[in-house]
C-alpha cells in the first residue's frame, strides 16, 4: 500500500525563480493538503484540494497556488521566491475532505532559497 | 479560529520514565484533535486523534493522551520511555466543516540512557 511520495526530495532556487512540487495521495485517498514548516517550527498549513478545487486555504500571499489533477495527485507552484520561502514543504492526503478527518503525510520537499 | 499551545520546546527523560507533553488548544466548537510524531528528515506520522466518545485515546507505540474539555488540553504520555521514542512531538487542532489542521511549535523529546 503506496503512502504519500513528494518529488522531488530536495531542491535549490534563487530569489526570484518559480518552483514547482508534486505530490501523489495515498491510495484511496482523495483530498491533498500543502504545509509548509519552517526551520523549528510546527507546520503551516497552505491549502487544501478536493475534486480538483481549492476548498481552504490558509495565510498564505496569492504567489503560493496549486493543482489536483483527475487521479488526486497534485502540484504546488510557488512564484518569485523569496528567502523566507526556504522550508521543508509536506503533503498530506485524506479520505474526503470532512472534518476529522486524520492526513497522513509524505516526507516532504526540503526547498533552498539562495 | 482554532490554535494549539505546547507547553515546552524540549522535554527530556530518563529511558524507562514516564513521557509527558503538554498541548492545550483553543476552538470555538468542539475540536477534533491529534498527535503526530516526526524524526529526522521525515514527515509527520500520526500517534492517534480523538474526535468524539471516549476521552482516553489510545494510540500506537504505547501512546495515549486523554481530552479534558474544562481544561482545553489534550496531554501525550507514556509510562515507559524507550530510546526510539526520541523525536519531534506535534499537537494538532481542527474543527468544524474544516480539515485544515493547526499546529502547534512542537516537543522535541530526548531520551537519555
Amino acid at each position: 500500500d503506496a503512502g504519500v511520495t513528494q518529488s522531488p526530495t530536495h531542491l535549490i532556487k534563487t530569489r526570484g525563480q518559480q518552483v514547482t512540487l508534486r505530490c501523489s495521495p495515498k491510495s484511496g485517498h482523495d483530498t491533498v493538503s500543502w504545509y509548509q514548516q519552517a526551520l523549528g517550527q510546527g507546520p503551516q498549513f497552505i491549502f487544501q484540494y478536493y475534486e480538483e478545487e481549492e476548498r481552504q486555504r490558509g495565510n498564505f500571499p496569492d504567489r503560493f497556488s496549486g493543482h489536483q489533477f483527475p487521479n488526486y495527485s497534485s502540484e504546488l507552484n510557488v512564484n518569485a521566491l523569496l528567502l523566507g520561502d526556504s522550508a521543508l514543504y509536506l503533503c498530506a492526503s485524506s479520505l474526503g475532505s470532512g472534518p476529522g478527518q486524520p492526513q497522513h503525510f509524505g516526507d516532504g520537499t526540503r526547498l533552498s532559497i539562495l | 479560529a482554532q490554535s494549539v499551545t505546547q507547553l515546552g520546546s524540549h522535554v527530556s527523560v530518563s529511558e524507562g520514565a514516564l513521557v509527558l507533553l503538554r498541548c492545550n488548544y483553543s476552538s470555538s466548537v468542539p475540536p477534533y484533535l491529534f498527535w503526530y510524531v516526526q524524526y529526522p528528515n521525515q514527515g509527520l506520522q500520526l500517534l492517534l486523534k480523538y474526535t468524539t466518545g471516549a476521552t482516553l485515546v489510545k494510540g500506537i507505540n504505547g501512546f495515549e493522551a486523554e481530552f479534558k474539555k474544562s481544561e482545553t488540553s489534550f496531554h501525550l504520555t507514556k509510562p515507559s520511555a524507550h530510546m526510539s521514542d526520541a523525536a519531534e512531538y506535534f499537537c494538532a487542532v481542527s474543527e468544524g466543516n474544516n480539515n485544515d489542521m493547526r499546529f502547534g511549535a512542537g516537543t522535541r523529546l530526548t531520551v537519555k540512557p
